[in-house]
């Protein structure tokens, strides 16, 4: 059982580069998550989805997109990278509802120069 | 969501209780009480959860006072493993908005030999 799995694990990126931040789980959860963490800080949320063809945003949206066509991906999209984007990504998935635990995958570091 | 106060970090001896306080004063009648942890820049783990009562499972122990303004995360005999960065969330279940999780500063627990 994998769980939560992020690929890749780390990027550099030019500024004004695109990419696209995979995350896959395969315990048919219904809500998945993407997370961004500053150095010394919390997470922050970024865009989530509660199922497939179903996205909303969260605190800090802009610059990322995402998309959920299927149950088990939620890849997250960076349009048009920025130095300020620099920070570690965390994708998370759960069941609906009360009572649930959010299972975080390992994180992909992402550095924008 | 309600707001939560932490400490900064606290230092622990290897082998005794590590009681980790939080601060959650207006919180509401329906929000639970979530802590995670987060070791050296892993993924966020899921410790434990409750709305009102005392809950304990293979990981920890959480004590909520009576009037739910606060709690105390037990972790009943730490090892140096358990050296991490631990998060109270307050959070309402809402179907609105999904299972977000607002994450604080956190605890810095250290262990120590």
């Amino acid at each position: 059982n994998a769980g939560v799995t992020q690929t890749p694990k780390f990027q550099v990126l030019k500024t004004g580069q695109s990419m696209t931040l995979q995350c896959a789980q395969d315990m048919n959860h219904e809500y998945m998550s993407w997370y961004r963490q500053d150095p010394g800080m919390g997470l922050r949320l970024i865009h989530y989805s509660v199922g497939a063809g179903i996205t909303d945003q969260g605190e800090v949206p802009n610059g990322y997109n995402v998309s959920r066509s299927t149950t088990e991906d939620f890849p997250l999209r960076l349009l048009s990278a920025a130095p300020s984007q620099t920070s570690v990504y965390f994708c998370a998935s759960s069941y609906w509802g009360i009572n649930t635990e959010a299972f975080f995958g390992q994180g992909t570091r992402l550095t924008v120069v | 969501d309600a707001k939560t106060t932490q400490p900064t970090s606290m230092d622990c001896a290897e082998g005794r209780a590590a009681n980790l306080p939080c601060n959650h004063s207006t919180i509401s009648g329906n929000e639970y009480v979530y802590w995670y942890r987060q070791i050296h820049s892993q993924g966020p783990q899921y410790i434990i959860h409750g709305l009102k009562n005392n809950e304990t499972n293979e990981m920890a122990s959480l004590i909520i006072t009576e009037d739910r303004k606060s709690s105390t995360l037990i972790l009943p005999h730490a090892t140096l493993r358990d050296t991490a960065v631990y998060y109270c969330i307050v959070r309402v279940i809402n179907n609105n908005a999904g299972n977000m999780l607002t994450f604080g500063g956190g605890t810095r627990l250290m262990v120590k030999p």
